[in-house]
């Protein structure tokens, strides 16, 4: 059973360019969370997302970013006309049911983008 | 609301001696709590979990006990080894979302 598969690993962008990342959650799980990660901070959470339906985006700055999960294929992670400041480590999580008591998050190995 | 609070690092130790990575939380109901590693240019890896105060979770020398009284889950472990040099990361669960603290450098010398 494949892990939580991010890609790409590592992203290049220039400034005004759109950056899409891609996550393929672990077989059977129908539940999707992104995070972001700076330079020696913290994980911030960003979205959480069931097939087809956008749960939790608190975390997620209104302009320019938007996620989805369909029905079929991989959550998508899309940030469009990239800063200098979106340049992080996104990673994303999966899980079987919402992540809560017993239940634990399965990570990727993250997406780091880099905006030149 | 619910968060989590971590001791800052880096922490600095010599292989084989204690180690305690402190972590506090806050929160309403019952939530779970867990410890997640990330090694260097690597995702995180689930290290411990505990679903329930009193509960001891316990993996690869590593052992956290939920104590509902003081709200906390410090990470300890006996004798670290050079490979555990990581960032250790506490999570609190139990609503939709893993919230984190912000993570604590660990760095062991031989």
């Amino acid at each position: 059973n494949a892990g939580v598969m991010q890609n790409p690993r590592h992203l290049v962008r220039r400034r005004g360019q759109e950056a899409r990342l891609r996550c393929s959650p672990m077989k059977g799980h129908s539940h999707v969370y992104w995070y972001r990660q700076l330079p020696e901070e913290g994980l911030k959470f960003m979205v959480y997302l069931q097939k087809e339906n956008i749960i939790d985006e608190s975390g997620m700055p209104k302009e320019r970013f938007s996620a989805e999960f369909p029905k079929e294929g991989p959550s998508i992670l899309r940030i469009q006309q990239v800063v200098r400041g979106d340049s992080a480590a996104y990673f994303c999580a999966s899980s079987p049911m919402g992540v809560g008591r017993n239940t634990e998050a399965f990570f990727g190995q993250g997406t780091r983008l880099t905006v030149v | 609301g619910n968060s989590v609070t971590q001791m800052e690092g880096p922490v600095t130790l010599s292989e084989e001696a204690f180690l305690t990575i402190n972590c506090t939380y806050t929160a309403t109901g019952y939530p779970s709590l867990f410890w997640y590693v990330q090694y260097p240019g690597e995702g995180l890896q689930l290290l411990l979990k505990a679903t329930k105060a009193d509960d001891k979770g316990s993996n690869k020398g590593f052992e956290a006990t939920y104590r509902k009284e003081t709200t906390s889950f410090h990470l300890e472990k006996g004798s670290v080894q050079v490979s555990d040099s990581a960032v250790y990361f506490c999570a609190l669960g139990g609503t939709d979302k893993l919230i984190f603290g912000t993570g604590t450098r660990l760095q062991v010398f031989p």
